[in-house]
């Protein structure tokens, strides 16, 4: 089956910086990788996602670049603020699309 | 439209005895999966169902089984509740494979 693999577990930046997540995926069948933000004592909530036929994806601070030849995706987040301050999922689909499966997550802190 | 709906929202049980989650998924999402999310452990997927039929299971034993209605809601039991077992349970619905998943708040099952 699909393995996600994200680095850095965990990442402190200054309020203002730039935020970089990455994941990388075993099957070159998954289509669909999407992102999510759980903030603390909360549900995780979907940000942003991207499809295999694209190769980047913006939503005003927040950006997914995907490399479906080295087989892997990443997060970016500009201009953080401390409400950015949460563990942040990535997750790519089986071929089937059935299944989602995670990665094990980057706790993210923003130091106002 | 409503969210997906998890209740109950808390649970105490002792070892051995056995519990009953249920989920109600976005009005009209026919794809129920279920994770457990534990510190450290990410979101390990538990299994998905659509229209009834369970279609993905993860590597959970048997004592993890689930069922799906023809309303798309779903429930899933745990028997011979073992302290390990203490983890939150998160339900997501998404409209057919490939597609978002929202997420429920999730309920937080604590074995004494």
């Amino acid at each position: 089956g699909e393995n996600v693999e994200q680095h850095p577990s965990t990442l402190s930046v200054q309020e203002g910086d730039s935020a970089v997540i990455k994941c990388t995926y075993s099957d070159s069948a998954s289509n669909y990788f999407p992102w999510y933000k759980q903030e603390l004592g909360k549900r995780p909530q979907l940000i942003i996602d991207i499809r295999s036929n694209v190769g980047e994806k913006k939503d005003q601070r927040i950006a997914v670049t995907l490399n479906k030849t080295a087989k892997h995706f990443s997060l970016h987040i500009t201009e953080t603020q401390p409400e950015d301050s949460a563990v942040y999922f990535c997750a790519a689909t089986s071929n089937t699309g059935n299944q989602f499966y995670f990665g094990t997550g980057t706790s993210l802190t923003v130091i106002p | 439209k409503a969210g997906v709906t998890q209740t109950p929202r808390y649970l105490i049980k002792t070892r051995g005895q056995q519990v009953t989650l249920s989920c109600s998924p976005i009005s009209g999402h026919r794809s129920v999966s279920w994770y457990q999310q534990t510190p450290g452990q990410g979101l390990q997927f538990l299994f998905e169902y659509f229209s009834e039929t369970q279609r993905n299971k993860g590597n959970f034993p048997g004592r993890f089984s689930g069922r799906q209605f023809s309303n798309s809601r779903s429930e899933m039991n745990v028997s011979t509740l073992e302290l390990g077992d203490s983890a939150l349970y998160l339900c997501a619905s998404s409209l057919a494979g490939n597609q978002p998943q929202h997420f429920g708040d999730g309920t937080r099952l604590s074995i004494l």
